[in-house]
C-alpha cells in the first residue's frame, strides 16, 4: 500500500528551524517528483516546493525561497523540508505528496498526499 | 505566473442536486495541466481529477471534470451527504509555481 508519513513538526519560536521529514513506502520512490504543500489554520492550499525523483531539480515558492531547502534520500525514501528563518506566517500544517505521474520534464498533479504535520511558529 | 481563481466561494446545495464549480486561470493553462482536488475538515486533500478531466482512480463517476485554455468546471451530479467539503483546483506542468486556487465549499442547504 502507498503510504507517505510526515514528522518533525512541532512549536518552533520566530527565526527558529525546524526539519521536516516525509517516510514514504509502496512504490519506488526514487522515480517521482516530491512535493510540499501548506495549509495555515481555516485558510487555503499553498504550493510550497517540488524536488524531482534524482533530486537534482528544486523549485520553491517565492514565499520560501532562500529559507527552506528541499532534498531526498533515495536510499532510505525519505523526503525532507529544511524550514530556517521561521517566522509566524510559515505557521501551518505541511503535507508531502507524491507526483501523481513519473515522467520526466513535467511537474505532474499531487496523488496521494501524506496526513501533514504542523508547524507552529510563535514566542 | 498563473492565478487560478474560484468561484463561488461558497455553494449551499442538497443531497441529490448537481454542483457545479468553476475555476478560471489568469492565462491559458498549457496542456490542460488542471486538477481537482477535494478535502473534508481535518483530512488531507484527495485528488479527483487530473489533466481538466480525467477521474482519479477510486473516484466515482458522478465527478467530471471539463474545460480547456482558462475556464475549467467541475460537475458533481446527484451529490450524496459526503460529497460536502473543500474543493481545490491547481495548475501543474512544466514551470512553477504550481498554484492553487482559493476554494469552492460546498456546504448542505
Amino acid at each position: 500500500e502507498l503510504q507517505l508519513l510526515e514528522s518533525g513538526g512541532g512549536l518552533v519560536q520566530p527565526g527558529g528551524s525546524l526539519r521536516l521529514s516525509c517516510t514514504a513506502s509502496g512504490f519506488t520512490f526514487s522515480d517521482y517528483a516530491m512535493n510540499w504543500v501548506r495549509q495555515a489554520p481555516g485558510k487555503g492550499l499553498e504550493w510550497v516546493s517540488s524536488i524531482g525523483g534524482p533530486g537534482d531539480d528544486t523549485q520553491y515558492a517565492d514565499s520560501v525561497k532562500g529559507r527552506f531547502t528541499i532534498s531526498r534520500d533515495n536510499s532510505k525514501n525519505i523526503l525532507h523540508l529544511q524550514m530556517n528563518s521561521l517566522r509566524a506566517d510559515d505557521t501551518a500544517v505541511y503535507y508531502c505528496a507524491k507526483d501523481g505521474h513519473a515522467r520526466n520534464g513535467i511537474w505532474d498533479w499531487f496523488d496521494p498526499w501524506g496526513q501533514g504535520t504542523l508547524v507552529t511558529v510563535s514566542s | 505566473e498563473i492565478v487560478l481563481t474560484q468561484s463561488p466561494g461558497t455553494l449551499s446545495l442538497s443531497p441529490g442536486e448537481r454542483a457545479t464549480l468553476s475555476c478560471r486561470a489568469s492565462q491559458s493553462v498549457s496542456s490542460n495541466y488542471l486538477a481537482w482536488y477535494q478535502q473534508k475538515a481535518g483530512q488531507a486533500p484527495r485528488l479527483l481529477i487530473y489533466a481538466a478531466s480525467s477521474r482519479a482512480t477510486g473516484i466515482p463517476d458522478r465527478f467530471s471534470g471539463s474545460g480547456s485554455g482558462t475556464d475549467f468546471t467541475l460537475t458533481i451530479r446527484r451529490l450524496e451527504p459526503e460529497d460536502f467539503a473543500v474543493y481545490y483546483c491547481q495548475q501543474y506542468g512544466r514551470s512553477p509555481p504550481f498554484a492553487f486556487g482559493q476554494g469552492t465549499k460546498l456546504e448542505i442547504k
